[in-house]
């Protein structure tokens, strides 16, 4: 089946700093991959959809100077927190759809913000 | 705005009983529904899919779906404590690509 592979798996970072977190489709290739963040006991919010060659697709409230998305290749998305501080500490999670229904998602990355 | 509603829980269901879980949506336009469980810490993993009215069954899992009344449910047969887990259900309202999440229902199966 699909794989999409997410690193790092855990990050701590300072407050201010920046943090890159990659996103891998393995075995196939994704021309879209969505980045979703998901607080403590609560459901996944999609953020942004990620389109190879192209500009991002923002979600509503989600700041696009603050969460920098990448999509240079058609098995590599990458999201940079700009400037992080404590509020964005969360789980971060990619996905991306093979042919089968369904989006597979990467293992996540958890944040925390110091 | 699109909602997808999910009872919180937990369901605490005995070690062999069925375990049922619902969800309802609001785009009636919705095509396809998706249930996924996430273990605590972990990223979700699909489960079942369903696209027609009626269910669809697949090992131990057995999904439902009812369009005229906008909810979808996943059976779980024969609980076991391994499938103490979140899920979560994922609507994909018409026109679009996304998936809508539910907040998901945690479920404990007591040995």
């Amino acid at each position: 089946g699909a794989v999409v592979s997410q690193h790092p798996s855990w990050v701590i970072c300072k407050s201010g700093t920046s943090v890159k977190i990659e996103c891998r489709s393995l075995d196939f290739q994704a021309t879209t991959m969505f980045w979703y963040r998901q607080f403590p006991k609560q459901s996944l919010m999609l953020m942004a959809t990620s389109n190879e060659g192209s500009k991002a697709t923002y979600e509503q409230g989600v700041e696009k100077d603050k969460f920098l998305i990448n999509h240079a290749s058609l098995t590599l998305s990458t999201l940079t927190v700009t400037s992080a501080h404590p509020e964005d500490s969360s789980f971060y999670i990619c996905s991306a759809r093979e042919d089968l229904p369904g989006y597979t998602f990467g293992s996540g990355t958890r944040l925390t913000v110091v | 705005q699109k909602e997808v509603e999910q009872n919180s829980g937990p369901l605490s269901v005995p070690e062999g009983a069925i375990a049922s879980l619902n969800c309802t949506y609001s785009d009636r336009g919705s095509q396809s529904f998706f249930w996924y469980r996430q273990y605590s810490g972990k990223s979700p993993e699909l489960i079942m899919f369903i696209y027609s009215n009626g269910d669809k069954e697949d090992g131990r899992f057995t999904a439902q779906l009812n369009k005229a009344s906008q909810y979808v449910s996943l059976l779980i047969r024969d609980s076991q404590p391994s499938d103490s887990a979140t899920y979560l259900c994922a609507v994909n309202p018409s026109g679009t690509y996304k998936y809508i999440f539910g907040t998901g229902t945690r479920l404990k199966v007591l040995a």
